[in-house]
């Protein structure tokens, strides 16, 4: 079954201080990575992809992420976190196969704390 | 605002009732989607649309749900003698695609349904 985890329910970080979210895929294929962010009463809203190329992709808000194909991984950074960062982060694939609907898999989120 | 709108924004019915819901895309995206999260989880892929017709179904779109695209612009969503584990959120998003080319999709802030 092709999934998306994120193995953190919750990142606190500190204010200015850099930070991850985890995100780690199993599809069949060659996979188109994104990454969108949830505020509260608000609809998903797209950070950043990758679809081939540069393992790093940089994206909205400061925001950046790495492909890693041996680990298959797509982990979210930002260099220096803002409170205003704080929000619920969805990983999601869409795998590339024959037949592919271009639907997006989604991972289960992880909610991004960012305290002065 | 030239976004994804969706209709209404919250929705309370009782179970039996059906309820319809409304997504209009953005204009020039000749791709529909429709999702389903509910509290804790990511978004789930229920169908999409390329234009008019509907070329996918979830196993999880019960014969209870119905979608129409009729000219190949806004969206409606019926659910039928809709059950209490009909509550969710449900998530319209658009897209554009071209056969090579794949495009982010761009989410509405959902249609919260209640059922009580």
């Amino acid at each position: 079954a092709q999934s998306v985890a994120q193995p953190e329910d919750q990142v606190n970080v500190a204010e200015g201080n850099p930070l991850t979210v985890k995100c780690t895929y199993s599809v069949s294929g060659n996979p188109y990575l994104f990454w969108y962010v949830q505020y509260p009463n608000r609809g998903l809203q797209f950070l950043l992809k990758y679809i081939t190329g540069d393992n790093l992709v940089k994206g909205s808000y400061g925001f950046e992420a790495e492909f890693n194909k041996s680990q298959t991984s797509f982990h979210l950074k930002k260099p220096s976190a803002l409170v205003s960062d704080s929000a619920l982060y969805f990983c999601a694939v869409i795998p590339v196969l024959r037949g592919s609907q271009g639907n997006l898999i989604f991972g289960k989120g992880t909610k991004l704390s960012v305290k002065p | 605002d030239t976004g994804v709108s969706q209709n209404p924004r919250h929705k309370i019915t009782k179970r039996g009732q059906n309820v319809t819901f409304r997504c209009d895309p953005i204009s020039e995206h000749n791709r529909l989607y429709w999702y389903r999260q509910t509290l804790g989880q990511g978004p789930e892929f229920l169908t999409y649309f390329q234009n008019e017709a509907q070329l996918e179904k979830s196993r999880l779109l019960s014969d209870r749900f119905s979608a129409e695209r009729p000219k190949g612009s806004f969206s409606t969503l019926e659910i039928q003698r809709t059950e209490q584990g009909d509550s969710a959120m449900y998530l319209c998003a658009s897209s554009s695609h071209l056969r090579t080319v794949i495009y982010e999709q761009y989410f509405g802030p959902g249609t919260r349904l209640t059922v009580t």
